[in-house]
């Protein structure tokens, strides 16, 4: 594998299920990104990390919760989600999250909210 | 607050055209300006880096202009084909500590063959 990868690609829940989503660089990056996507949009940032440490979460409701237990993985914890939510989920790493870095992304997840 | 725009949100040319897509922002202080292309189903690809002190960047068949003076940036694509079909999203870096980049929504380019 190369580049960013995610899975799963597609994903259906109801708004009580508890799912999660995964992101997985094979660059040596030290920071990684999650962004929502919705249409006909701007892309949204989530939440950054750097060096395994969360460094912004831009106002996101609790019911996302990311995860990053190494700098090569990143987590998003999804429960009771709300239709609205429905997105399609980029996740993004560069090599740190300083200034000018260029940021990777990966295919991203198709969320679809019942 | 920093908002970047893209018009047209859609086009549509013939095949072998040259054309030109927008990006302007409102905060001229920017640390660099970036062009991507998505695919449907696919991520976000770099086309072009343009620092702030830069004025373009040119790969292949692609050029990117920055004008911060006017917070406006073009990207020109010379003799254009069906494979160029896809999203082209800009994204403004800020210049604060606070280093993100500010997205566009994007201009959807159609290259009928």
């Amino acid at each position: 594998e190369t580049g960013v990868t995610q899975t799963p690609r597609h994903l259906v829940m109801g708004m009580t299920n508890k799912k999660s989503l995964k992101c997985e660089q094979h660059l040596g990056h030290n920071a990684m990104y999650w962004y929502k996507q919705s249409a006909k949009k701007p892309l949204e940032l989530m939440f950054v990390y750097n060096f395994k440490e969360q460094t912004e979460n831009n106002s996101v409701p609790s019911r996302f919760s990311p995860e990053c237990p190494n700098s090569s993985h990143l987590f998003l914890h999804l429960h009771t989600l709300q239709p609205e939510d429905s997105a399609l989920y980029l996740c993004a790493s560069s090599p740190t999250s300083g200034h000018g870095n260029e940021q990777f992304f990966g295919p991203g997840t198709r969320l679809t909210v019942l | 607050k920093q908002e970047v725009t893209q018009i047209p949100a859609a086009l549509s040319v013939p095949e072998g055209e040259n054309l030109v897509l927008n990006c302007s922002f409102t905060d001229s202080a920017i640390y660099n300006l970036q062009w991507f292309r998505q695919d449907p189903g696919k991520g976000l690809t770099s086309l072009l880096l343009i620092q702030s002190s830069q004025r373009e960047q040119t790969s292949g068949r692609l050029n990117a202009s920055l004008d911060k003076s006017s917070g406006r940036s073009t990207l020109y694509i010379a003799a254009s084909q069906p494979g160029d079909s896809a999203t082209y999203l800009c994204a403004v870096g800020r210049r604060d500590s606070n280093y993100q980049l500010i997205w566009g929504a994007g201009t959807k380019l159609i290259i009928k063959p």
